[in-house]
């Protein structure tokens, strides 16, 4: 199977801004969370989608949203882009919500915010 | 709410060395433990897992790790590293809800540099 793709992997954006991210997770696998990776505040979690459904979210401002489609794809959309936004932003899928299933990453959007 | 502390932020060692990468987590209940490699420019890459059962767990690459429930701590250990294992680990742990929703928090990472 193919693994998490991520697009686009690389991103500049001019400081108030907003942008688009998109994740295809594994075939097959429904749930697909976002995390945010900086230097100082590490990895975050940003929110979890399951069958197009906002699961659970984590400690971000509104600015931070996403969403799901019905084949399970999801974009995470940061509108009013700020310089401390610039980070690695890393989609992941599992198969189930339930239970415990491994997580799977794919190789990160880089958004640079100038 | 549950925590990760990563006892080390970088790890020097020559290579053919051991190693021993720290994990302390805080929670009061079961938990699912997870040991994830970054390589420069690419996502996480899951190294290995606790869930359950045998304490001590075996990965990926050669690595392995032990569950302490009395330290609560998951060190994670290799006899002998390759310039190949330079990376950055993390430790993470699951934290579910009621709902079925999942998340890993993560460590702050340890960085470890293999040296020839």
């Amino acid at each position: 199977k193919a693994g998490v793709t991520q697009t686009p992997r690389y991103l500049i954006k001019t400081r108030g801004q907003q942008v688009t991210l998109s994740c295809s997770p594994i075939s097959g696998h429904r749930s697909v969370s976002w995390y945010q990776q900086t230097p100082g505040q590490g990895l975050q979690f940003l929110f979890e989608y399951f069958s197009e459904t906002q699961r659970n979210k984590g400690n971000f401002p509104g600015r931070f949203s996403g969403r799901q489609f019905s084949n399970s794809r999801s974009e995470m959309n940061v509108s009013t882009l700020e310089l401390g936004d610039s980070a690695l932003y890393l989609c992941a899928s599992r198969e189930l919500a339930g239970g415990h299933y491994e997580q799977y990453f794919g190789p990160g959007t880089r958004l640079t915010v100038t | 709410a549950q925590s990760v502390t990563q006892l080390d932020s970088q790890v020097p060692v020559f290579e053919e060395a051991p190693v021993e990468l720290r994990c302390n987590y805080s929670s009061s209940v079961s938990v699912y433990l997870f040991w994830y490699v970054q390589y420069p420019n690419q996502g996480l890459q899951l190294l290995l897992k606790y869930l359950s059962g045998s304490t001590l767990v075996k990965g990926i690459n050669g690595f392995e790790a032990e569950f302490n429930k009395s330290q609560t701590s998951f060190h994670l250990r290799k006899p002998s590293v390759h310039i190949s294992d330079t990376a950055e680990y993390f430790c993470a742990v699951s934290d579910q809800t009621q709902g079925g929703s999942e998340k890993l928090v993560f460590g702050k990472g340890t960085k470890l540099t293999v040296n020839p």
